[in-house]
């Protein structure tokens, strides 16, 4: 059964502290790891990292894939109360799943001011 | 505007009356999908389509079914709902179905928070 894991589940810090939330998974055919954000409803997209792109950055926030150890991170630096959110992994699987995404549960992160 | 558009965003039902939730893009997308969202359980994908008369089961179909006669219409009908399929679903869409690099941007619809009784 193809896995996705988040961790933390939830974290709580401070305005300019800088966070890492980790996402690692078990899939069968592994294609692409995405990362998107999901603030009052809608996820909205961050990053998408391949075997070709394992290291995406926009801003303050950065992301990296590590094939070897099926794993990737999602950097955010120098946090804003704005960046309280579900921040959420999923990954795009190939061969005979393709089309098929799977989810983490998700990471909430609050910013205190 | 380029959206997806999920109808309704709220529904209270009873077990066993079927019903319908609506979801159309207009952005030409060949890729849509469903997601159900609980506490603790992130999004979990109920059934995908690739394209017109194309769907795939996703990780979590019991209890669902889908159709895709146009490219632009994606609903999501539950027979005879139950309580346990109470939460908060999504409707996505993606470029082309071959979720090539790039492709992989799922467009989301707002949601529809389902409760059934």
């Amino acid at each position: 059964e193809d896995k996705v894991v988040q961790s933390p589940l939830s974290l709580v810090v401070h305005e300019g502290d800088t966070v890492t939330l980790n996402c690692s998974y078990e899939v069968t055919n592994f294609r692409s790891l995405l990362w998107y954000k999901q603030e009052k409803k809608a996820p909205t997209f961050l990053f998408m990292l391949t075997s070709s792109g394992i290291e995406k950055k926009s801003g303050r926030l950065s992301s990296i894939l590590d094939k070897k150890e099926l794993s990737s991170i999602l950097n955010i630096t120098a946090t804003q109360t704005g960046d309280s959110a579900i921040y959420l992994c999923a990954v795009c699987m190939g061969g005979t799943s393709y089309g098929k995404l799977t989810f983490g549960q998700g990471t909430i992160l609050t910013v205190h001011p | 505007e380029a959206q997806v558009t999920q109808n309704p965003r709220y529904l209270i039902t009873v077990t066993g009356k079927k019903l319908t939730v609506t979801c159309s893009q207009n952005m030409n997308h060949e890729y849509m999908s469903w997601y159900r969202q609980d506490p603790g359980l992130g999004l979990r994908q109920i059934y995908y389509s690739m394209n017109v008369e194309v769907t795939d089961k996703g990780d979590v179909p019991e209890g669902y079914k889908v159709s895709r006669k146009e490219k632009r219409n994606f609903p999501l009908i539950l027979e005879s709902p139950s309580p346990n399929q109470t939460s908060l679903y999504f409707c996505a869409s993606s470029l082309t179905s071959r979720l090539a690099p790039g492709d992989e941007k799922l467009f989301f619809g707002s949601g529809t928070q389902l409760s059934v009784l």
